[in-house]
């Protein structure tokens, strides 16, 4: 495998369903992130983990649990979620996520529907 | 506030035709510029970036792009364009520091006609 793999590619779900998207990333990269790519908004940040610490959160509902377990892995955990959660969700990985923003790799997403 | 504008939804070019698609920013300082392309069912590729150094970068895929200050612009360019350029082209924008994640463009949808 090379770049930013995803699992699921496709994922529906119930309200009260839990389930988890999986990101891995094989570019020696020590930052990763989750993006919401929803129709008619702009591609909206949700997470950014560090050297597998978390250092951006972008006032996203508990509901969605990020989870990195190691620089080359990252999860997203998924409880309760709401019909307006359905969207693409992107991983993208960059060497690190320090002063200057630097190129990100991107994953091809998860596209989930919630019912 | 900082914001990215990429004013034109949707544009139809026919193969072999020049292209250009634009991104304005406001910012206020030094911009870090990325444009990326993604195709149907795929996530997002880096096509060219710009932090600093010559204003006319060169990308992949025969694409350049031209970081214009004083019209706080960074449009995409393409000489030929060929059918498998059809795509959605987002504009980003970052800076150093606390600024550092990127605003997002909210995309062209680029069509092209044999």
């Amino acid at each position: 495998e090379t770049g930013v793999t995803q699992t699921p590619r496709h994922l529906v779900m119930g309200m009260t369903n839990k389930k988890s998207l999986k990101c891995e990333q094989h570019l020696g990269h020590n930052a990763m992130y989750w993006y919401k790519q929803s129709a008619k908004k702009p591609l909206e940040l949700m997470f950014v983990y560090n050297f597998k610490e978390q250092t951006e959160n972008n006032s996203v509902p508990s509901r969605f649990s990020p989870e990195c377990p190691n620089s080359s892995h990252l999860f997203l955990h998924l409880h309760t979620l709401q019909p307006e959660d359905s969207a693409l969700y992107l991983c993208a990985s960059s060497q690190e996520y320090d002063f200057s923003p630097d190129t990100q790799y991107f994953g091809p997403g998860t596209r989930l529907t919630v019912l | 506030a900082q914001s990215v504008t990429q004013p034109d939804i949707h544009i139809t070019v026919s193969e072999g035709a020049s292209l250009e698609l634009r991104c304005n920013y406001s910012y206020g300082a030094t911009p870090y510029l990325f444009w990326y392309v993604q195709s149907p069912g795929q996530g997002l590729q880096l096509l060219l970036k710009y932090f600093s150094g010559d204003t006319l970068v060169q990308g992949i895929k025969g694409f350049e792009a031209e970081f214009k200050r004083s019209q706080s612009s960074f449009n995409l360019r393409k000489p030929s364009v060929h059918w498998s350029d059809a795509a959605e082209y987002f504009c980003a924008v970052g800076n150093a520091g606390n600024n550092r994640k990127l605003i997002w463009g909210l995309g062209t949808s680029l069509a092209v006609n044999p």
